[in-house]
Protein backbone atom coordinates (compact mmCIF):
# COMPACT_ATOMS: atom_id res chain seq x y z
CA UNK A 1 0.00 0.00 0.00
CA UNK A 2 1.58 3.75 -1.05
CA UNK A 3 1.75 5.86 2.05
CA UNK A 4 -0.60 8.70 0.60
CA UNK A 5 -2.71 7.82 -1.83
CA UNK A 6 -4.78 9.70 -4.50
CA UNK A 7 -7.15 9.08 -6.95
CA UNK A 8 -5.27 10.85 -10.37
CA UNK A 9 -8.08 11.63 -12.04
CA UNK A 10 -8.83 13.41 -14.46
CA UNK A 11 -11.91 15.19 -13.01
CA UNK A 12 -13.51 17.23 -15.38
CA UNK A 13 -16.11 19.42 -14.39
CA UNK A 14 -18.17 22.30 -15.46
CA UNK A 15 -17.09 25.87 -14.35
CA UNK A 16 -19.53 26.63 -10.93
CA UNK A 17 -19.76 23.05 -10.42
CA UNK A 18 -18.46 22.05 -6.67
CA UNK A 19 -15.32 19.36 -6.76
CA UNK A 20 -14.17 17.61 -3.91
CA UNK A 21 -10.94 15.11 -3.72
CA UNK A 22 -9.54 12.83 -0.88
CA UNK A 23 -6.12 11.15 0.02
CA UNK A 24 -5.83 8.84 2.11
CA UNK A 25 -2.59 8.64 4.16
CA UNK A 26 -1.28 4.85 6.16
CA UNK A 27 0.84 6.10 8.75
CA UNK A 28 -0.70 6.90 11.77
CA UNK A 29 1.56 9.09 13.05
CA UNK A 30 1.55 11.62 10.44
CA UNK A 31 1.69 15.01 12.38
CA UNK A 32 0.83 17.85 9.29
CA UNK A 33 -0.92 17.97 6.10
CA UNK A 34 -0.97 20.33 3.07
CA UNK A 35 -2.53 20.60 -0.51
CA UNK A 36 -0.11 21.72 -3.43
CA UNK A 37 -0.64 22.97 -6.89
CA UNK A 38 0.97 22.00 -9.59
CA UNK A 39 0.09 23.54 -13.09
CA UNK A 40 1.33 21.94 -16.12
CA UNK A 41 5.41 21.73 -16.09
CA UNK A 42 5.38 23.98 -13.24
CA UNK A 43 6.34 23.53 -9.63
CA UNK A 44 4.05 22.69 -7.22
CA UNK A 45 3.15 25.67 -5.14
CA UNK A 46 1.22 25.45 -1.72
CA UNK A 47 -2.39 25.91 -1.63
CA UNK A 48 -2.85 25.30 1.99
CA UNK A 49 -1.91 23.37 5.48
CA UNK A 50 -5.01 21.52 6.74
CA UNK A 51 -5.70 21.36 9.66
CA UNK A 52 -7.56 19.41 12.54
CA UNK A 53 -10.54 21.39 13.04
CA UNK A 54 -10.76 22.27 9.10
CA UNK A 55 -10.03 25.08 7.37
CA UNK A 56 -11.05 27.40 4.53
CA UNK A 57 -9.57 30.08 2.14
CA UNK A 58 -12.16 31.11 0.17
CA UNK A 59 -13.57 28.90 -2.11
CA UNK A 60 -11.64 26.13 -1.08
CA UNK A 61 -11.91 24.07 2.03
CA UNK A 62 -9.83 21.39 3.22
CA UNK A 63 -10.70 19.12 6.30
CA UNK A 64 -8.57 16.36 8.19
CA UNK A 65 -10.42 12.93 9.41
CA UNK A 66 -7.55 11.53 11.53
CA UNK A 67 -9.50 8.68 12.64
CA UNK A 68 -9.70 7.38 9.19
CA UNK A 69 -6.13 8.83 7.93
CA UNK A 70 -7.80 10.86 4.95
CA UNK A 71 -7.65 14.63 4.39
CA UNK A 72 -10.03 16.31 1.85
CA UNK A 73 -10.35 19.28 -0.08
CA UNK A 74 -13.56 21.37 -1.16
CA UNK A 75 -13.34 23.44 -4.23
CA UNK A 76 -16.27 25.64 -4.58
CA UNK A 77 -17.67 27.72 -7.69
CA UNK A 78 -14.87 26.22 -10.07
CA UNK A 79 -13.32 28.40 -11.92
CA UNK A 80 -11.39 28.10 -15.54
CA UNK A 81 -8.02 28.75 -13.79
CA UNK A 82 -8.36 25.70 -11.16
CA UNK A 83 -7.46 23.50 -13.71
CA UNK A 84 -4.59 22.21 -12.82
CA UNK A 85 -3.41 18.94 -10.51
CA UNK A 86 -3.33 19.42 -6.40
CA UNK A 87 -0.61 17.44 -4.90
CA UNK A 88 -1.76 16.18 -1.37
CA UNK A 89 1.34 15.95 0.84
CA UNK A 90 1.74 14.44 4.09
CA UNK A 91 4.27 14.97 6.79
CA UNK A 92 6.08 13.01 9.51
CA UNK A 93 9.14 12.15 11.76
CA UNK A 94 11.16 9.68 10.61
CA UNK A 95 13.33 7.59 12.70
CA UNK A 96 15.57 9.71 12.87
CA UNK A 97 13.59 12.72 14.17
CA UNK A 98 13.85 14.44 10.45
CA UNK A 99 10.93 15.79 8.85
CA UNK A 100 9.58 12.76 5.84
CA UNK A 101 7.82 14.46 3.25
CA UNK A 102 5.69 12.09 1.37
CA UNK A 103 3.38 13.33 -1.71
CA UNK A 104 0.63 11.41 -3.57
CA UNK A 105 0.40 11.28 -7.23
CA UNK A 106 -1.68 14.13 -7.63
CA UNK A 107 -5.44 14.73 -8.63
CA UNK A 108 -6.20 15.92 -12.21
CA UNK A 109 -8.76 18.62 -12.18
CA UNK A 110 -9.78 19.64 -15.45
CA UNK A 111 -13.03 22.85 -15.47
CA UNK A 112 -14.56 23.00 -18.45
CA UNK A 113 -16.32 26.02 -20.09
CA UNK B 1 12.64 38.40 -1.24
CA UNK B 2 14.30 35.40 -3.61
CA UNK B 3 12.32 32.44 -3.61
CA UNK B 4 13.93 29.34 -4.57
CA UNK B 5 15.79 29.57 -7.37
CA UNK B 6 17.22 26.25 -9.47
CA UNK B 7 19.67 25.92 -12.63
CA UNK B 8 19.71 25.23 -15.81
CA UNK B 9 16.00 25.03 -16.50
CA UNK B 10 16.45 21.92 -18.96
CA UNK B 11 19.61 19.98 -19.58
CA UNK B 12 19.64 17.25 -22.70
CA UNK B 13 22.14 14.72 -21.68
CA UNK B 14 23.03 10.99 -22.67
CA UNK B 15 23.23 8.10 -21.22
CA UNK B 16 26.21 7.35 -19.18
CA UNK B 17 27.21 10.95 -18.95
CA UNK B 18 27.31 13.19 -15.38
CA UNK B 19 25.13 16.28 -14.47
CA UNK B 20 25.26 18.31 -11.65
CA UNK B 21 21.95 20.75 -11.06
CA UNK B 22 22.09 23.57 -8.75
CA UNK B 23 19.61 25.14 -6.30
CA UNK B 24 19.49 28.29 -3.66
CA UNK B 25 17.55 28.72 -1.10
CA UNK B 26 14.89 30.73 -0.47
CA UNK B 27 16.20 33.65 1.67
CA UNK B 28 16.07 32.68 5.45
CA UNK B 29 16.20 29.10 4.72
CA UNK B 30 18.78 26.26 5.75
CA UNK B 31 17.21 23.19 4.77
CA UNK B 32 17.26 21.93 1.20
CA UNK B 33 15.77 18.94 -0.31
CA UNK B 34 15.69 17.20 -3.50
CA UNK B 35 12.88 15.74 -5.36
CA UNK B 36 12.68 13.64 -8.69
CA UNK B 37 9.70 14.13 -10.76
CA UNK B 38 8.88 11.75 -13.41
CA UNK B 39 6.05 12.31 -15.93
CA UNK B 40 2.68 11.63 -14.50
CA UNK B 41 4.03 11.10 -10.71
CA UNK B 42 4.05 13.02 -7.53
CA UNK B 43 7.28 14.06 -6.78
CA UNK B 44 9.34 11.55 -5.17
CA UNK B 45 12.30 12.36 -2.32
CA UNK B 46 15.74 11.96 -3.40
CA UNK B 47 17.26 13.54 -0.29
CA UNK B 48 17.83 16.01 2.28
CA UNK B 49 20.56 18.79 3.24
CA UNK B 50 21.01 20.73 6.24
CA UNK B 51 23.93 22.20 8.20
CA UNK B 52 26.50 20.78 5.02
CA UNK B 53 25.22 16.97 6.06
CA UNK B 54 22.91 14.57 3.82
CA UNK B 55 20.39 14.53 6.55
CA UNK B 56 18.44 11.30 5.14
CA UNK B 57 17.61 9.65 1.66
CA UNK B 58 15.14 8.22 -0.10
CA UNK B 59 14.96 5.35 -2.19
CA UNK B 60 17.81 6.56 -4.67
CA UNK B 61 20.91 4.73 -5.76
CA UNK B 62 24.22 5.93 -5.30
CA UNK B 63 24.73 7.48 -8.35
CA UNK B 64 22.69 10.34 -6.78
CA UNK B 65 24.30 12.09 -4.32
CA UNK B 66 24.80 15.78 -3.65
CA UNK B 67 26.14 18.65 -1.46
CA UNK B 68 25.08 21.67 0.32
CA UNK B 69 27.57 24.53 0.89
CA UNK B 70 27.88 27.02 3.54
CA UNK B 71 25.55 29.78 1.86
CA UNK B 72 22.76 26.51 2.14
CA UNK B 73 23.31 26.17 -1.50
CA UNK B 74 23.02 22.78 -2.91
CA UNK B 75 23.90 20.93 -5.89
CA UNK B 76 22.14 17.13 -6.80
CA UNK B 77 25.14 14.85 -9.16
CA UNK B 78 23.76 12.40 -10.84
CA UNK B 79 26.35 9.95 -11.99
CA UNK B 80 25.95 7.41 -15.09
CA UNK B 81 22.68 8.60 -16.65
CA UNK B 82 20.14 5.96 -17.56
CA UNK B 83 16.79 6.86 -19.70
CA UNK B 84 14.96 6.36 -16.47
CA UNK B 85 16.64 9.18 -15.22
CA UNK B 86 14.82 11.74 -17.23
CA UNK B 87 12.51 13.70 -15.49
CA UNK B 88 11.40 16.84 -13.81
CA UNK B 89 13.66 17.71 -10.80
CA UNK B 90 13.07 19.53 -8.05
CA UNK B 91 14.42 21.57 -5.26
CA UNK B 92 12.59 23.03 -2.20
CA UNK B 93 13.72 24.84 1.20
CA UNK B 94 12.66 24.89 4.39
CA UNK B 95 13.52 26.68 7.86
CA UNK B 96 14.49 24.21 10.43
CA UNK B 97 15.20 26.48 13.17
CA UNK B 98 18.01 24.52 14.18
CA UNK B 99 15.12 21.63 15.54
CA UNK B 100 13.08 19.50 13.09
CA UNK B 101 9.02 19.91 13.12
CA UNK B 102 7.04 18.09 10.84
CA UNK B 103 5.14 21.36 10.05
CA UNK B 104 8.02 23.01 8.36
CA UNK B 105 6.61 24.18 4.73
CA UNK B 106 8.42 23.40 2.13
CA UNK B 107 8.98 25.92 -1.10
CA UNK B 108 9.93 24.93 -4.78
CA UNK B 109 11.87 26.42 -7.09
CA UNK B 110 10.74 25.87 -11.25
CA UNK B 111 12.58 22.81 -11.26
CA UNK B 112 15.26 21.25 -13.66
CA UNK B 113 13.61 19.41 -16.78
CA UNK B 114 16.52 17.03 -17.34
CA UNK B 115 16.39 14.47 -20.80
CA UNK B 116 18.15 11.42 -20.98
CA UNK B 117 18.66 10.41 -24.76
Amino acid sequence: RKEVEQDPGPFNVPEGATVAFNCTYSNSASQSFFWYRQDCRKEPKLLMSVYSSGNEDGRFTAQLNRASQYISLLIRDSKLSDSATYLCVVNSLNSGGYQKVTFGIGTKLQVIP
Amino acid sequence: DAGVTQSPTHLIKTRGQQVTLRCSPKSGHDTVSWYQQALGQGPQFIFQYYEEEERQRGNFPDRFSGHQFPNYSSELNVNALLLGDSALYLCASSLSKGGFSAKNIQYFGAGTRLSVL
